[in-house]
């Protein structure tokens, strides 16, 4: 089966600007979350979706975040506008539901803010 | 605050010796992850660790967990250069009503020749 894909693998925008990541999780896979890792750091949650429901938003960490799921497929994650603390790697990973044990993770969004 | 300590954050091996990376964590949790990380790659999942006193092994990795001591280690035999990755631990807090991971800062592993 098709792993997890993010896009773009990389993005270099300037502060301010708006920057959109692009999540698809594994077909069949209802639960989606987003983590980040800035570096040096840990990887830390950002919010969980099932389907199209927001789960968890507990760790978004401003409301320059907007997570989005449409439809239960693919998911986006918008920064708007960015700032210099938004650089790092963003994550998604994602399970079936009732399968608690197993998460497959994408291989992430390098962003820079500059 | 719940936390997940790894240490070292840096590791350097030569090839053919052991080395122990150690993950402890401050809540308790009903199971513990490790992944690897190649650069610009996906976290791959090397182990999932359920209870107590439970040991997995594959290949040179052998994970182990004891959660009365809210540790788990991740040994490494015989090091060779494919081990050169970045090693996360993560757990899940068993309070938690979702399923969010909380990681470690990872451990960055070199082997040399």
């Amino acid at each position: 089966e098709a792993g997890v894909t993010q896009f773009p693998s990389h993005s270099v925008i300037e502060k301010g600007q708006t920057v959109t990541l692009r999540c698809d999780p594994i077909s069949g896979h209802d639960n989606l979350y987003w983590y980040r890792r800035v570096m040096g750091k840990e990887i830390k949650f950002l919010l969980h979706f099932v389907k199209e429901s927001k789960q968890d938003e507990s760790g978004m960490p401003n409301n320059r975040f907007l997570a989005e799921r449409t439809g239960g497929t693919y998911s986006t994650l918008k920064v708007q506008p960015a700032e210099l603390e938004d650089s790092g790697v963003y994550f998604c990973a994602s399970s079936r539901v009732g399968e608690g044990y197993g998460y497959t993770f994408g291989s992430g969004t390098r962003l820079t803010v500059v | 605050e719940l936390k997940v300590e790894q240490n070292p954050l840096f590791l350097s091996m030569q090839e053919g010796k052991n080395y122990t990376i150690y993950c402890n964590y401050s809540t308790t949790s009903d199971r513990l992850y490790w992944y690897r990380q190649d650069p610009g790659k996906s976290l791959e999942s090397l182990f999932v660790l359920l209870s107590n006193g439970a040991v997995k092994q594959e290949g040179r990795l052998m994970a182990s967990l004891d959660t009365k001591a809210r540790l788990s280690t991740l040994h490494i035999t015989a090091a060779v250069h494919d081990l050169s990755a970045t090693y996360f631990c993560a757990v899940h807090p068993i309070y938690q009503a979702g399923t969010a991971l909380i990681f470690g800062k990872g451990t960055t592993l070199s082997v040399s020749s």
